[in-house]
């Protein structure tokens, strides 16, 4: 069974650390790319961070610089290291592997990549 | 930054009913959309990629349209199961992503 299971949230002061990590099974984790997703309380989802088969990574503003994706493949592993926590860090996070759905698109030039499959999401609080 | 505009954010439908929802990006981006379900409680699920392919596993009465800027999620006839919130996502600009700000569905 394809599976992926996020486990190290808890509860953290503002300005800590949290290493979360994403245990993959049931799938050739290190021919996918794989995703951080986030989600508030009550809100919506927000991408966090990528990291390709090659070990690119990629962050949006609100948290290049405070947090470090990796991988380890012979583990079936994915890490989030999350640094200088503030309290809007507080989320459920989701861990998504990036399923590449198409045929190549020769128009496009790319193939399209799609989020089917995610673990069940750690919760982290930052809270003093 | 692309900037993806859901419309209704919430919405009330009784079953059987067909319901639509839309999604509008601040450029084109193609086809490059996706919608994915979520519960509460649950992690979200996809529907629809690449704005109009069903996959796998999902009902027909799923269904996606679009490109460029303006996209419809609609559901044909509204199951009890169908309940829940729904996003869209582009990755137009793949792997940097951004969803919608989702929209939820109600029973009526």
């Amino acid at each position: 069974e394809v599976q992926l299971v996020e486990s190290g949230g808890g509860l953290v002061q503002p300005g800590g650390s949290l290493r979360l990590s994403c245990a993959a099974s049931g799938f050739t984790f290190s021919s996918y790319d794989m995703h951080w997703v986030r989600q508030a309380t009550g809100k919506g989802l927000e991408w966090v961070s990528a990291i390709g088969t090659a070990g690119d990574t990629y962050y949006p503003g609100s948290v290049k610089g405070r947090f470090t994706i990796s991988r380890e493949n012979a583990k079936n592993s994915l890490y989030l290291q999350m640094n200088s926590l503030r309290a809007g860090d507080t989320a459920v996070y989701y861990c998504a592997r990036a399923g590449i759905l198409t045929g190549y698109r020769p128009q496009e030039g790319s193939y399209y990549y799609g989020m089917d499959v995610w673990g069940q999401g750690t919760t982290v609080t930052v809270s003093s | 930054a692309i900037q993806m505009t859901q419309s209704p954010s919430s919405l009330s439908a009784s079953v059987g009913d067909r319901v639509t929802i839309t999604c509008r990006a601040s450029q084109g981006i193609r086809n490059d959309l996706g919608w994915y379900q979520q519960k509460p409680g649950k992690a979200p699920k996809l529907l629809i990629y690449a704005a109009s392919s069903l996959q796998s596993g999902v009902p027909s009465r799923f269904s996606g349209s679009g490109s460029g800027t303006d996209f419809t999620l609609t559901i044909s006839s509204l199951q009890p199961e169908d309940f829940a919130t729904y996003y869209c996502l582009q990755d137009y600009n793949y792997p940097a992503l951004t969803f919608g700000g989702g929209t939820k569905v109600e029973i009526k």
